[in-house]
């Protein structure tokens, strides 16, 4: 059983550009948490997704950031016009159907120029 | 929102000695996860606890609940230790992270 797989690893965008960011979850989980760490920061939540639906968008700042979670395919998390303070590693983790076990990906490591 | 609070934030200890790792939380939780985090590198899942003590190898973690504290040890350091330690506790739909540990094991 495959693990929690992110691509790309690294990520470099230039300011304006928009960044997309892949999770494919662990085989029979059907949910998906995005989590960012900033720099010299810890991780923080930022969305929980099931298939179709998004559960809770609480840590997602309001603007610019979008996640989704379709029927077919990866999870995406989705950064429009990215500035210098995007610039974190992003790291999604998916569950089966009882959360609080959670497994995690190895992260996308957004650089903004 | 669910405080978590990591002591120390770092530490240095020479190969084979015993470590411990304390997390501290303020409300109450579904569970409580260790997590460890090389540098530059991925995050793996330690330990899930949700009451009492668990053990994998030279790693232990415990909890308790009435005083929502818990602590990971390590016995017999190794530098192959040397990672970022994080607890993370389960609440409602989300994780509160600490800050995270850093440890460095000197041969």
């Amino acid at each position: 059983n495959a693990g929690v797989m992110q691509n790309p690893r690294h990520l470099v965008r230039r300011r304006g550009q928009e960044a997309r960011l892949r999770c494919s979850p662990m085989k029979g989980h059907s949910h998906v948490y995005w989590y960012r760490q900033l720099p010299e920061e810890g991780l923080k939540f930022m969305v929980y997704l099931q298939k179709e639906n998004i559960i809770d968008e609480s840590g997602m700042p309001k603007e610019r950031f979008s996640a989704e979670f379709p029927k077919e395919g990866p999870s995406i998390l989705r950064i429009q016009q990215v500035v210098r303070g995007d610039s974190a590693a992003y790291f999604c983790a998916s569950s089966p159907d009882s959360f609080p076990e959670q497994y995690f990906g190895p992260g996308t490591r957004l650089t903004v120029t | 929102k669910n405080e978590v609070e990591q002591s120390p934030q770092n530490l240095t200890a020479q190969e084979g000695e015993f470590i411990t790792i304390n997390c501290s939380y303020s409300v109450g939780i579904s569970a409580l996860h260790w997590l460890q985090q090389h540098p530059g590198g991925g995050i793996v899942s330690l330990f899930m606890l949700s009451s009492g003590k668990k053990k994998h190898g030279r790693l232990i973690a415990t909890i308790n609940i009435q005083e929502k504290h818990s602590s990971l040890h390590i016995t017999a350091s190794h530098p192959r230790d040397s990672a970022v330690y994080i607890c993370a506790s389960a609440t409602g739909n989300q994780f509160y992270f600490g800050t995270g540990t850093s440890l460095t094991v000197i041969p």
